[in-house]
C-alpha cells in the first residue's frame, strides 16, 4: 500500500541553525511530491512540490527539497531557520492516490 | 478572494445526531476533497469529488457522505455522529486532480462528538 513515512515527529532547533525534515515514499510509479506547512490554527499552505525535472527544488520562506528516486526520499531543508518557521510540516505523495505523511514539529528556539 | 472558506469553525455535537460541514470555494477548482487531521496520524482523505456531479472514496470514508451538487460546494455529512469523529475536518480544493496540482486549503472545522 502507498504509504509516506516522515522519519521524525518533532525537530527542535535553535534559530539559525540548519535544518532537515525527513520524508520517505512509497510509490514505484510516477510520483508527485509536495510539502505544505501548517502555522497553528490554520489550513496547510504549500511549500514547494516536485513534478519532474530537477531533483532539486527550491520553495517559498527559503525551503528546498531533494527528490532521490533511488533512496525514495524527498526530504526538506533550510539553511537557516527563523522563530517564524515553528509549524508542523507534512509531505505528501501522489502516486496512484493522495496519502499525506503524520507530520512533522518544527520547533524553533531563540 | 476568499479562496475556501468552511463553516462551522466549530461545534460540539452530541452522539447520534446528524451533522453537515458546509466548504465553497470561489476558485472555479474543478476537484474538492475532504480530510480529517488527528494527532500523529496527519491528515487521511474521507472523499473527494474530480468534477461537480461526481464523488469518490478516500482513504477513511465510513461515517461520511458528500454531495457534489455545483462546483463551489461540497458538504460533508454525518448521518449519525460517533465520538471516534472527533477530529479537525480541512476542506481542500484544485484545479484538478490527476496533474499535481498544488491544493488550497480552508481553515478547518473543528469538531466535538460526545
Amino acid at each position: 500500500a502507498q504509504s509516506v513515512t516522515q522519519l521524525d515527529s518533532q525537530v527542535p532547533v535553535f534559530e539559525e541553525a540548519p535544518v532537515e525534515l525527513r520524508c520517505n515514499y512509497s510509490s514505484s510509479v510516477s510520483v508527485y511530491l509536495f510539502w505544505y506547512v501548517q502555522y497553528p490554527n490554520q489550513g496547510l499552505q504549500l511549500l514547494l512540490k516536485y513534478l519532474s525535472g530537477s531533483t532539486l527544488v527550491k520553495g517559498i520562506n527559503g525551503f528546498e527539497a531533494e527528490f532521490n528516486k533511488s533512496q525514495t526520499s524527498f526530504h526538506l531543508r533550510k539553511p537557516s531557520v527563523h522563530i517564524s518557521d515553528t509549524a508542523e510540516y507534512f509531505c505528501e505523495e501522489y502516486g496512484n492516490k493522495l496519502v499525506f505523511g503524520a507530520g512533522t514539529i518544527l520547533r524553533v528556539k531563540s | 478572494i476568499a479562496g475556501i472558506t468552511q463553516a462551522p469553525t466549530s461545534q460540539i455535537l452530541a452522539a447520534g445526531r446528524r451533522m453537515t460541514l458546509r466548504c465553497t470555494q470561489d476558485m472555479r477548482h474543478n476537484a474538492m476533497y475532504w480530510y480529517r487531521q488527528d494527532l500523529g496520524l496527519g491528515l487521511r482523505l474521507i472523499h473527494y469529488s474530480n468534477t461537480a456531479g461526481t464523488t469518490g472514496k478516500g482513504e477513511v470514508p465510513d461515517g461520511y457522505s458528500v454531495s457534489r451538487a455545483n462546483t463551489d460546494d461540497f458538504p460533508l455529512t454525518l448521518a449519525s455522529a460517533v465520538p471516534s469523529q472527533t477530529s479537525v475536518y480541512f476542506c481542500a480544493s484544485s484545479d484538478s486532480s490527476g496533474s499535481g496540482d498544488e491544493q488550497f486549503f480552508g481553515p478547518g472545522t473543528r469538531l466535538t462528538v460526545l
